[in-house]
């Protein structure tokens, strides 16, 4: 079982490139998530989408743009990497268990570097 | 906005010791879930345990245990007969209800270095 897998781990890029995340889960869920990681910071969110074809705004969206292009798969796009979206990102996906609790599963992350 | 303040940015124990970590959070909601998230040097977020608000009963996961005070919204992590394996990042989150989804908002974290 894959659980959330996401690719690259790993990118540099230079200011200005552009490049997609990718994110895919096999677990049937509803909800995906895409988070950043900076330096003595938690996770905080970018982009969320709660089903296929809905996608909203996260607390940290500004410079970039997502897709969810079916059930299972959940782009982040950089349209112009700046220095400042040097992060470690990660996807998710969530579902409310049959104990009646709740648990969001993470990718392993994609550290991405902009020079 | 919702928060989540974890206010030891470092914590250290000796092996086998016990050690909490201390968690508040503030939230309008009536209905949510609480979380300990550890991160090894891997990166990989991993669930430590959950508690669900409704429930009054504080959740246990073999070493790991919480002290959930509803009231006080104040929820920290017990790690018992601490082990070199415990040394990581440690992140509580919390539920937030909106737009037809949960999301989760996380504290800046603890780091956790366990002494042999």
């Amino acid at each position: 079982n894959a659980g959330v897998t996401q690719t690259p781990k790993f990118q540099v890029l230079k200011t200005g490139q552009s490049m997609t995340l990718q994110c895919a889960q096999d677990m049937n869920h509803n909800s995906m998530y895409w988070y950043r990681q900076d330096p003595g910071m938690g996770l905080r969110l970018i982009y969320y989408s709660a089903s296929e074809g809905t996608t909203d705004k996260g607390e940290v969206p500004n410079g970039y743009n997502v897709s969810r292009l079916n059930k299972r798969e959940f782009s982040l796009r950089l349209e112009s990497a700046a220095p400042s979206q040097t992060s470690v990102y990660f996807c998710a996906s969530s579902a409310y268990l049959t104990s009646g609790s709740y648990e969001q599963y993470f990718g392993p992350g994609t550290r991405l570097t902009v020079t | 906005a919702q928060t989540v303040t974890q206010s030891q940015p470092e914590m250290s124990v000796q092996e086998a010791e016990t050690v909490t970590l201390s968690c508040t959070y503030d939230t309008s909601e009536s209905d949510y879930y609480l979380f300990w998230y550890k991160q090894p040097p891997s990166r990989q977020m991993i669930l430590v345990i959950r508690q669900e608000a409704y429930k009054q009963q504080n959740a246990t996961e073999n070493r790991f245990s919480v002290n959930f005070q509803k009231a006080a919204k104040s929820f920290s992590l017990k790690i018992s007969d601490s082990q070199l394996g415990d040394a990581a990042m440690y992140f509580c989150a919390s539920t937030s209800y909106q737009g037809g989804s949960e999301k989760l908002v996380f504290g800046k974290g603890t780091k956790l270095t366990v002494n042999p």
